[in-house]
């Protein structure tokens, strides 16, 4: 079966520019997550999409900084005038969600992330 | 401010012995505590959970210990496999104030098995 794909595998970018990154979730996981890992830090959390509810986007660092999940499934993360410390590696995530089960409960699938790299 | 602090960037560990990866908190809030591995240009994929209610789980070579009152938590790999080498993160959860929650991760430990 296949797990959670990201594309690009690799992005460089010049200061200033927009990137989209994009992530296909496992079929039938209602969840996802967004989250990324700057060097020498931990895995951040960004944004997270479950079902039709609006998104928890607690995580993400400015406005430049947007997701969104189209149909329930692809999501697009995208980071608009790209600055040099947005350069990190960003993974998506996927679940099952279990109506009254804590969130956390859910096995995370990721996937293998991109790597940004601004110039 | 790291809430989940991990402060072995790395660690080296003879195959067949014990290796002892360790994991603190200072969010009390955390009640569920999770550890994940990760391979090069792989996502981490999900070992090994406990609950707060707990102070040990087993899953086969893997047992993770959880103090509490010193919010420290601990990951046990018995014996050290030569696959075992790869990038571990300790993560929590806790609700929040707002009801929601969120897996808070540290900055994660290579383990290295030497043959």
């Amino acid at each position: 079966g296949a797990g959670v794909s990201q594309s690009p595998s690799n992005k460089v970018t010049e200061k200033g520019k927009d990137v989209e990154l994009r992530c296909d979730p496992i079929s039938g996981h209602t969840a996802l997550y967004w989250y990324r890992q700057s060097l020498g830090q931990g895995l951040e959390f960004l944004i997270y999409f479950q079902g039709n509810s609006a998104p928890d986007k607690s995580g993400l660092p400015s406005d430049r900084f947007s997701a969104e999940r189209t149909g329930g499934s692809v999501s697009t993360l995208t980071i608009q005038r790209t600055q040099q410390e947005d350069s990190a590696v960003y993974l998506c995530a996927s679940s099952l969600f279990l109506a009254g089960a804590r969130l956390s409960y859910n096995e995370q699938f990721f996937g293998p992330g991109t790597r940004l790299t601004v110039l | 401010d790291q809430q989940v602090k991990q402060n072995s960037p790395s660690l080296s560990v003879q195959e067949g012995r014990i290796s002892i990866l360790n994991c603190d908190y200072t969010n009390s809030m955390f009640d569920y505590f999770l550890w994940y591995k990760k391979y090069p240009a792989e996502g981490p994929t999900f070992l090994i959970s406990i609950s707060s209610i707990k102070d040990k789980n087993e899953d086969g070579r893997f047992t993770v210990f959880l103090n509490k009152s010193a919010k420290h938590l601990s990951l046990h790999i018995v014996p050290s496999q030569p696959g075992d080498s790869a990038v571990y993160f300790c993560a929590a959860s806790g609700l929040s104030n707002f009801g929601n929650e969120k897996l808070t991760f540290g900055t994660g430990t290579r383990l290295t098995i030497i043959p």
